[in-house]
């Protein structure tokens, strides 16, 4: 059983349209999150959500619009794709209060923007 | 904010030792921790230091200066499969996690 899933594993699409990209996690976990790592290999936060609330916002463009269901959810939507948004987008999630905050990450959403 | 410094690459050869340094600069630390990512591959969690010190767990320690505000990861008996990129990370809140550029380790024969 997978822990973190996310789909679609690889997305290609053209510059202007809307994309969606979904997480699901059977850990139980209150805490899940989004990562973008460019191709740099640069691994950074997005989005944070604790029991379906938003804790962390970075820096984010509004055409980027995180969505938590339920706590084993969270989806990212993302609206008039831009190249430089072409990136692996990582879905991650952990428990609060725990010792090691340790993050379980899901494999990976490739986006490659045309 | 955030910042985290780690070396860019490192090379070494099977059976040997390396050491992969990390200083950071936060707002606010509860503790170090370590990822190893495989080409293609999701990061995965290897350990974590809060305490200075050095934390053990088989082939890999990590160690950790608070008053330094430095960390290591010490990967011993090097092989192959230790290929991959290693990242320290900053926990600077219960649920905040904030990533070095990572250090990509290739290990040869």
């Amino acid at each position: 059983d997978t822990a973190v899933s996310q789909t679609p594993k690889y997305l290609v699409t053209q510059m202007g349209n809307d994309k969606s990209i979904k997480c699901e996690q059977n850990l139980g976990h209150d805490t899940m999150y989004w990562y973008k790592q460019d191709s740099k290999k640069f691994l950074k936060i997005m989005f944070s959500y604790n029991n379906k609330e938003l804790i962390i916002n970075e820096t984010v463009p509004n055409r980027f619009s995180p969505k938590s269901p339920d706590k084993a959810h969270l989806n990212l939507h993302i609206n008039s794709l831009e190249l430089g948004d072409s990136a692996v987008y990582f879905c991650a999630s952990s428990q609060s209060g725990t010792s090691t905050g340790e993050l379980f990450f899901g494999e990976g959403s490739r986006l490659t923007v045309l | 904010g955030q910042s985290l410094e780690q070396p860019s690459e490192v090379t070494a050869v099977e059976g040997a030792i390396v050491q992969i340094n990390c200083t950071y600069q936060t707002s606010g630390f509860y503790g170090l921790s370590w990822y190893q990512q495989h080409d293609g591959g999701a990061p995965t969690f290897l350990s974590y230091n809060a305490l200075d010190g050095l934390e053990e767990t088989g082939r890999f320690s990590s160690f950790l200066s608070r008053s330094d505000s430095y960390g290591y990861l010490l990967l011993q008996e090097l092989q192959m499969k230790d290929s991959a990129s290693y990242f320290c990370a900053v926990r600077s809140g219960y649920s905040t996690l904030t990533f070095g550029k990572g250090t990509m380790l290739l290990v040869s024969p």
